[in-house]
């Protein structure tokens, strides 16, 4: 079962709003991860999880908060969003190798987010 | 940082045609997969090949990691091929850090 699942599928908030996305996967990844993906671009990495330790945290401003309470699910805590934020967020997650490089990425369906 | 130029960024096909697309990147990788972007964004695997060839129907995808390229075929392509291809590449080795391609949009007519 090759399936990482992502909730909300839309989401609408305003600047001042408080919420979050969230991820699951039940492969036993040891690694996740968040993109953003804005129109016609390809995915930007945001943050990466091993082990749910962060690992990579690629400047992403404080209005982004990820956390990893399990090995199975990751979060991306949203507050005080700029309108610029509006994006598709995905998720991923692989295998850790070991040292001998990264497994494949599996993504979910992504949570597509519109600030107001 | 490593760069990854794909080519050609747009491509309009008629159904049936064959296609080759080219993922270029500046560093030596590890790791190199190809995904389809469907219209609804949901990125779908489509190999995981860090170097030599690999096929799959209609599809297959060969890389060179000693010159830093890989290629996508897609043969007798199909309406259901239209969307966006990417390639992302893992440098330096082992750290998680997935680089995505600038992508090539693909649109079959039928």
């Amino acid at each position: 079962d090759t399936e990482v699942t992502q909730t909300p599928k839309h989401l609408v908030m305003g600047m001042t709003n408080k919420k979050s996305l969230k991820c699951e996967q039940h492969m036993g990844h040891r690694a996740m991860y968040w993109y953003k993906q804005k129109a016609k671009k390809p995915p930007e990495l945001m943050f990466v999880y091993s082990y749910e330790k962060l690992s990579i945290n690629e400047s992403v401003p404080s209005r982004f908060s990820p956390e990893c309470p399990n090995s199975s699910l990751l979060n991306l805590h949203l507050h005080a969003l700029q309108p610029e934020d509006s994006a598709l967020y995905l998720c991923a997650s692989s295998h850790e190798t070991g040292g001998f490089g990264t497994g494949e990425l599996f993504f979910g369906e992504g949570s597509r987010l519109t600030v107001l | 940082g490593i760069q990854v130029e794909q080519s050609p960024p747009d491509l309009i096909l008629q159904e049936g045609a064959n296609s080759t697309l080219r993922c270029n990147f500046s560093d030596s990788v590890n790791n190199l997969q190809w995904f389809h972007q469907n219209p609804w964004g949901q990125l779908i695997n489509l190999f995981y090949i860090p170097s030599g060839t690999k096929q799959n129907g209609r599809l297959s995808a060969t890389t060179v990691a000693t010159e830093r390229y890989s290629l996508l075929y897609i043969s007798s392509s199909q309406t259901t091929d239209s969307g966006v291809y990417f390639c992302a590449v893992e440098v330096p080795s082992g750290t998680y850090k997935y680089i995505f391609g600038t992508g090539t949009r693909l649109k079959v007519l039928a």
